[in-house]
């Protein structure tokens, strides 16, 4: 059973770019989550989604940033326009149900994105 | 809102020694998880711990959820080199299900 697949796994922008960050959860998953994650830091939660659904968006910003996750194909975190301190690795992470609810979030191995 | 703070920040562990890192919420969690994530990787479930006082264990580590489900360890007993890696606490409260919030880690070196 393949994990979380995330691509590109490095992703290189100029400033005023968009960046197109793509996830594909474990098969049987319906529950998709998105972190950013600085060097040395925790990962910090974006956006939590189901097929067609956005549950919890509070941890995106309100501009330039939006992610989706359609009934077909992988879930999209998208970012216009992008600044330097958009650099970041971003995580994906996929569950069953509801992660709360006993089932672990299975991670991909994120994409690194440089802002030139 | 709510913030999960871990320390250390930093462990830096004898081969053979044990080690403890702890988790605290502002506010009381419906359950909490602990990752691991590896320099360059990424973050691998442990465990997850829901009620109030519960201790689980995986070999040489010991999971504790506080009584009042505000705090966490983790103890990890005869540190082996692979042990390095962060390792991150992720707590998530009942007015926001499915979104957890991580702690900073604790990052661990080992010296053999």
């Amino acid at each position: 059973n393949a994990g979380v697949m995330q691509n590109p796994r490095h992703l290189v922008r100029r400033r005023g770019q968009e960046a197109r960050l793509r996830c594909s959860p474990m098969k049987g998953h319906s529950h998709v989550y998105w972190y950013r994650q600085l060097p040395e830091e925790g990962l910090k939660f974006m956006v939590y989604l189901q097929k067609e659904n956005i549950i919890d968006e509070s941890g995106m910003p309100k501009e330039r940033f939006s992610a989706e996750f359609p009934k077909e194909g992988p879930s999209i975190l998208r970012i216009q326009q992008v600044v330097r301190g958009d650099s970041a690795a971003y995580f994906c992470a996929s569950s069953p149900v509801t992660a709360g609810l006993g089932q672990p979030q299975h991670f991909g191995d994120g994409t690194r994105l440089s802002i030139l | 809102g709510q913030q999960v703070m871990q320390i250390p920040q930093y462990q830096h562990v004898q081969e053979g020694e044990d080690f403890t890192t702890y988790c605290n919420s502002s506010t009381t969690l419906s359950n909490i998880q602990w990752y691991k994530q590896r320099p360059g990787g990424h973050p691998v479930f442990l465990i997850q711990l829901v009620k109030s006082g519960e201790v689980k264990k995986q070999k040489r580590l010991t999971f504790q959820f506080g009584e009042a489900k505000k705090n966490s360890s983790l103890h990890i007993t005869a540190t082996q080199t692979t042990d390095v890696g962060t390792y991150f606490c992720a707590g998530m409260t009942t007015d926001s299900w499915g979104k957890f919030q991580f702690g900073a880690g604790t990052q661990v070196v080992v010296t053999p």
